[in-house]
């Protein structure tokens, strides 16, 4: 399975835009880039995904660079119940295993 | 409301001794599956099944056996084979018939093993 790079920890200050990011160099082209966030002591929320294309939900939006190489979770305005794991996942459609890999995301912080 | 659901949610149990966690979805989705989340760590795939009667392996599966006889029901058993059973185990639904797809997870169960 393709990889995905966060970094560890990042901070915000609510009410602000928080740009969390996520490399995927190996990514191929039927890769889906997909987002999940997990609170303290929850399952994890699906929170957005994309292929090609830049992405907007409700939750957040999802840029995606031109060469797919990376991509990055834009929550537009964070709120202290943003404060999860955010991870950055790559799955392959149209395979039999139908398997997400989560690997140790990144941790936001959200300053009051 | 539909969901998934996990009990229970703390769960004690002594060394040597089989334990079962239940999952139940209400959301007609065909395909379940088994994660463990250890400390400050990722999730790891147990198991997961795409249909009724049939399931496969993840990353983890040593010392975990699955079911999978009613569509809404996808029960884990840790056997006493499982060298390091305390974790937060959790359980996941989806669609499978589409070219990619979100998951839906419930709220986990805690297991501690001593």
């Amino acid at each position: 399975d393709a990889k995905t790079t966060q970094p560890n920890s990042m901070e915000s200050n609510e009410e602000e835009p928080v740009h969390l990011p996520c490399n995927h160099s190996t990514i191929s082209g039927t890769d889906y880039i997909h987002w999940y966030r997990q609170l303290p002591s929850q399952g994890p929320e699906y929170v957005i995904h994309g292929l090609t294309s830049n992405v907007n939900n409700r939750m957040a939006s999802l840029a995606i660079a031109e060469d797919r190489k990376s991509s990055t979770l834009i929550l537009h305005r964070a709120t202290l119940r943003d404060a999860a794991v955010y991870y950055c996942i790559l799955e392959r459609s149209g395979g039999s295993n139908y398997k997400l890999t989560f690997g140790k995301g990144t941790l936001l912080t959200v300053n009051p | 409301d539909g969901g998934i659901t996990q009990s229970p949610k703390y769960l004690f149990r002594k060394e040597g001794q089989n334990v079962t966690l239940s999952c139940e979805q209400n959301l007609n989705h065909d395909a379940m599956y088994w994660y463990r989340q250890d400390p400050g760590q990722g999730l790891r795939l147990i198991y997961y099944s795409q249909i009724v009667n049939d399931f496969q392996k993840g990353d983890i599966a040593e010392g975990y056996s699955v079911s999978r006889e009613k569509k809404e029901s996808f029960p884990l058993t840790v056997t006493s084979a499982q060298k390091n059973p305390t974790a937060f185990y959790l359980c996941a639904s989806s669609y499978r018939d589409r070219p990619t797809y979100e998951q839906y997870f419930g709220p986990g169960t805690r297991l501690t093993v001593t």
